[in-house]
């Protein structure tokens, strides 16, 4: 079965502060990894994704996600975080399904930047 | 121009109605999803088309039940309405399961 965790429910840095996002992941086979943001009464907006190749994988707005295999992580991060960087972040690793694929969701880590 | 787009946004209703959600993308992807999302924010997937066809049916309720007249369109029709199916729910569209996925703005429901 497959799975994702995030275990911080809520991530505070100050702003022009590095940010980092915890992700880990549980799936058979080769991991498809995703980060999305959902701001306030939005939907979820793709970040970054991580398929194969480069382990450093660059996204929207600055993010960036490192894939580590033999850790099972796949952490958000950003150099140096804006206050318009408080959202909702979402990890989500996809995994097989008998006659299709899905994708699932982990539970979320509020962000807040503070100036 | 709205990529995905569900409609109603909001939608109040009592407890026994029947009601639908309507979910229309104009990415020319081929596959379309539905999640909901629970008051703590938890995403869970419910149900997946490909190019019309359903690949992904969760367990959820026999009162929840997706259509899809063409790989444009994903409509999710709920008979029966319960205090519990208060939520907020997302319609997606993905062009391969390599692709991140595009949500639309999402339709809060609230049962009384």
């Amino acid at each position: 079965a497959q799975s994702v965790a995030q275990p911080e429910d809520q991530v505070n840095v100050a702003e022009g502060n590095p940010l980092t996002v915890k992700c880990t992941y549980s799936v058979s086979g080769n991991p498809y990894l995703f980060w999305y943001v959902q701001y306030p009464n939005r939907g979820l907006q793709f970040l970054l994704k991580y398929i194969t190749g480069d382990n450093l994988v660059k996204g929207s707005y600055g993010f960036e996600a490192e894939f580590n295999k033999s850790q099972t992580s796949f952490h958000l991060k950003k150099p140096s975080a804006l206050v318009s960087d408080s959202a909702l972040y979402f990890c989500a690793v996809r995994g097989d399904y008998t006659g299709g694929f899905k994708t699932i969701f982990g539970a979320g880590t509020r962000l807040f930047v503070k100036a | 121009d709205t990529a995905v787009s569900q409609t109603p946004k909001y939608l109040v209703t009592q407890m026994g109605n029947d009601k639908s959600i309507k979910c229309e993308q104009n990415l020319g992807h081929d596959t379309m999803y539905w999640y909901k999302q629970d008051s703590k924010k938890f995403l869970k997937i419910m149900f997946s088309y490909n190019n019309k066809e359903l690949i992904i049916n969760e367990t959820v309720p026999n009162r929840f039940s997706p259509k899809s007249p063409d790989k444009a369109h994903l409509n999710l029709h709920i008979n029966s309405l319960e205090l519990g199916d208060s939520a907020v729910y997302f319609c997606a569209s993905s062009q391969t399961a390599d692709y991140g996925y595009t949500f639309g703005s999402g339709t809060r429901l609230t049962v009384v």
